[in-house]
Formats: C-alpha cells, sequence, structure tokens
C-alpha cells in the first residue's frame, strides 16, 4: 500500500462551483499535513497547512481526520486560476515527508 | 526574505554523460536542503538531504550523488546518466525537517 494515495482525476468543474478531494495515508502516527500546488512544468508551492481543527485560508477549506487517515481539500467558488494539480503531504514521527500523486484540478469557463 | 535558486532549468544529456545541478539558498542560515526527482505522472521521491555541511542521507540506491560543500549550497551529481533519470529534479529546503518546503523551480533533464 502507498503511503499517500490520492485520486489522480481530473475534476472537471465549471467557474464558480465547489469542488473537494481526499488523500489517504497510511501511517497512522503521521504528525503533519500540507497541501501543496503545482501548476503545468512547474515547482510545487505550499497552499497551506492542515490542522487538527480544520482550517480555512479564503476559498480554501482543509480537514484532517486521524480516525480515518485522511485529509480534505475543498475550493469555494472555483476560479480559472484554481486550474493546477494539488498535492498532499504527510510528514511522519520521523519527519519524513511523503508526497501524493497529485490531484488533478481543471476549471472551465 | 529568504530564495532558492536552481540551475539549469532544462537539459538534455547524452546516456553515460556526467551530471551535476547546483541549488542554492539566500537569506537563511544551516537550512535543511533536499533533492526531489518527479517522473512524468507520478509523486515526489525524496533522493537525498543534508542538514548541514557535508552532511548527506540517501534515500534510495541509485547512480547519483549529492555533496554540500557550503552551509547553503547542494549539488547532485551523477558520473554516467542512464535514460531512467530522465525526470524533473527538485531542490527544496526547509528550516526544520518536517516544516513546510520551499522547493527551487526545477531542472527537467532529458537523457537521450
Amino acid at each position: 500500500r502507498k503511503e499517500v494515495e490520492q485520486d489522480p482525476g481530473p475534476f472537471n468543474v465549471p467557474e464558480g462551483a465547489t469542488v473537494a478531494f481526499n488523500c489517504t495515508y497510511s501511517n497512522s502516527a503521521s504528525q503533519s499535513f500540507f497541501w501543496y500546488r503545482q501548476d503545468c512544468r512547474k515547482e510545487p508551492k505550499l497552499l497551506m497547512s492542515v490542522y487538527s481543527s480544520g482550517n480555512e485560508d479564503g476559498r480554501f477549506t482543509a480537514q484532517l481526520n486521524r480516525a480515518s487517515q485522511y485529509i480534505s481539500l475543498l475550493i469555494r467558488d472555483s476560479k480559472l486560476s484554481d486550474s493546477a494539480t494539488y498535492l498532499c503531504v504527510v510528514v511522519s514521527n520521523d519527519y519524513k515527508l511523503s508526497f501524493g500523486a497529485g490531484t488533478t484540478v481543471t476549471v472551465r469557463a | 526574505s529568504q530564495t532558492i535558486h536552481q540551475w539549469p532549468a532544462t537539459l538534455v544529456q547524452p546516456v553515460g554523460s556526467p551530471l551535476s545541478l547546483e541549488c542554492t539558498v539566500e537569506g537563511t542560515s544551516n537550512p535543511n536542503l533536499y533533492w526531489y526527482r518527479q517522473a512524468a505522472g507520478r509523486g515526489l521521491q525524496l533522493l537525498f538531504y543534508s542538514v548541514g555541511i557535508g552532511q548527506i542521507s540517501s534515500e534510495v540506491p541509485q547512480n547519483l550523488s549529492a555533496s554540500r560543500p557550503q552551509d547553503r549550497q547542494f549539488i547532485l551529481s551523477s558520473k554516467k546518466l542512464l535514460l531512467s533519470d530522465s525526470g524533473f529534479y527538485l531542490c527544496a529546503w526547509s528550516v526544520t525537517r518536517g516544516s513546510g518546503y520551499t522547493f527551487g523551480s526545477g531542472t527537467r533533464l532529458t537523457v537521450v
């Protein structure tokens, strides 16, 4: 089983729609979590950390479910500029970062 | 502010040729440094990380090596490239292990 798994998508949504997707992880001792955004042929950039109580950053909401071992990202009021691949990152208790292969989101006009 | 520089942006090399990719970080001291590779359609694979000058940890066996001759310089090398070495190579730094990373702009390597 992969350490971090994501639905590759693509999620094709119209502008203004809400899109949400999950990332599952296998190590129950994982201690911290992040979402990164990667545009085509570019480097990944940190989008947001994921806190135990859930957190929002503008139109983006991240949630953590430790019992079921997944994190989620929800994007409200999608913009064309939200089109990208979203990478899930899980940090183990020995500081090892594991990256998911990414979920591709395409927002259409 | 901290910045990370990585070069070259693209590289086409023949099989069997050597490789040297350089990464430097500015605006911080004693960063944790990392080399990742991203193959097409796949997740990032950690190749090496370094917590200080001369300290290199290798995550996967391969024909690549890394060195950290200065605090803010991280070099990825190979004596003889293989076709399977093609990919997108990313350098990254973090303040502490396990904290969020900042990536360089990457080097897209094609071995022909």
